[in-house]
């Protein structure tokens, strides 16, 4: 079964640390997403990606296709970045072809 | 521009009716996809529509059903409910295909069955 592992599953951090979320993934993908989800349901896509890094803010995210990894950073931190992060995959052969999820990472910014 | 409209919010039904959850995606978006999400399982891909067609679709009984209308509008079918459908239900719009672009979410449904 092709699986989106997530770590860490809960994160505690201090306003202003630099956070990072890891992402791995089992076969190859035609793109990964970030996404957040704040109490209550809403989900926000934060970035989609097939190769490389892109920034917006300061959110950074990267990808490595021969590691199958990819990573989500936060700099200067924020309690309003307190939310659930998201890794999902689009498989590139077989299978339901749709969006496979992590299980998320539960993070809270402390003030 | 609007976002990703999702009707009703809330909705509690009992064991064995069956419900249409509603999804409006965003203006000249043609892919509609539908994700479940539970406490214990997470996000799971529902299905996806694309141009009123269903492209594809996840591992779920066939009782949740779907169709796209010629306006993109989806909706979402689940007969015969059961206690284990309680959940976050989330549809996603995108441009082009769910492989090819980003995706849009709404804020879902939450269905309570008792």
């Amino acid at each position: 079964k092709n699986e989106v592992e997530q770590s860490p599953q809960n994160l505690t951090a201090q306003e202003g640390e630099f956070i990072t979320i890891n992402c791995s993934y089992s076969v190859g993908i035609s793109a990964l997403h970030w996404l957040q989800q704040h109490p209550g349901g809403g989900i926000v896509s934060l970035f989609m990606l097939s190769s490389g890094k892109k920034k917006h803010g300061r959110l950074i995210a990267t990808i490595n296709i021969q590691e199958k990894h990819s990573s989500l950073h936060i700099t200067a931190s924020h309690p309003r970045d307190s939310a659930v992060y998201i890794c999902a995959v689009m498989y590139s052969g077989g299978g339901a072809d749709g969006l496979t999820f992590g299980k998320g990472t539960h993070l809270i910014i402390q003030p | 521009k609007a976002g990703v409209t999702q009707t009703p919010r809330y909705l509690i039904k009992t064991r064995g009716q069956q419900v249409t959850l509603s999804c409006s995606p965003i203006s000249g978006h043609r892919s509609v996809s539908w994700y479940q999400q539970t406490p214990g399982q997470g996000l799971q891909f529902l299905f996806e529509y694309f141009s009123e067609t269903q492209r594809n679709k996840g591992n779920f009984p066939g009782r949740f059903s779907g169709r796209q209308f010629s306006n993109s509008r989806s909706e979402m079918n689940v007969s015969t409910l059961e206690l284990g459908d309680s959940a976050l239900y989330l549809c996603a719009s995108s441009r082009l295909a769910l492989k090819n672009t980003e995706a849009f979410f709404g804020q879902g449904t939450r269905l309570t069955v008792v």
